[in-house]
């Protein structure tokens, strides 16, 4: 079965900080990734997904990700944090086995301070 | 606002009993996910339903249940509750039963079991 694990439960930065949120997945075949944010009181909005080709996605908000299929990695990056982008950050895994379900990793609650 | 609408927002309930949780998906979706989020256990993957048919099973216990009906509209049912079922049930949709469509989130259902 697959799963997710993300690093770090929580982040705290200061604004203008450099942001980096750790996923990895345990999975030998061929994956889609995705990173979810959760706003204060708020639903789940897709921030970016990976299929194929570039293993380095652009998602909303200035956030990207890179895929390293020999880590089993799918890291969520920004440059500079804004005290808006405080949430809290799921990386989600679909093993292309037909289903569409996502595998979620427990999530990291990051706290921007201003 | 996703589009996907779940009521109600709030459930209290004591142990032993029934409840009935509702998702209305995004106009046109014929895909219906439903997932638990508790701290211990993250965001996990309960059922999923597709045109009505049940798709795919997660970890669900057998004393929930659910269904999809003609109107695309899914419920689902929660019985002989126990302390630890108190979570936040979210429901989300997607176009087709593809990973390649994106699944969007409802606002969730806050169980509390007393």
């Amino acid at each position: 079965a697959q799963s997710v694990s993300q690093h770090n439960h929580h982040v705290i930065l200061s604004e203008a900080a450099s942001l980096e949120l750790g996923c990895n997945y345990s999975y030998g075949g061929t994956v889609n990734l995705f990173w979810y944010v959760q706003y204060p009181g708020q639903h789940l909005q897709l921030l970016l997904k990976y299929f194929s080709g570039d293993p380095l996605v652009k998602g909303i908000k200035g956030f990207e990700a890179e895929f390293i299929k020999s880590k089993f990695s799918f890291n969520l990056r920004k440059p500079s944090v804004q005290w808006s982008d405080t949430a809290e950050y799921f990386c989600a895994v679909n093993a292309d086995s037909g289903y569409s379900t996502l595998t979620f990793g427990k999530g990291t609650m990051l706290l921007v301070s201003p | 606002d996703s589009g996907v609408t779940q009521t109600p927002k709030h459930l209290i309930t004591a142990t032993g009993q029934r409840v009935t949780l509702r998702c209305s998906p995004r106009s046109g979706d014929l895909s219906v996910y439903w997932y638990q989020q508790s701290l211990d256990q993250g965001l996990q993957f309960l059922i999923q339903y597709y045109n009505g048919e049940e798709r795919a099973k997660g970890n669900i216990l057998e004393r929930f249940s659910a269904q999809q009906f003609p109107d695309l509209h899914s419920e689902l049912n929660l019985s002989s509750l126990e302390l630890g079922d108190s979570a936040l049930y979210f429901c989300a949709s997607s176009a087709r039963d593809s990973s390649y469509n994106e699944q969007f989130f409802g606002p969730g259902t806050r169980l509390t079991v007393l």
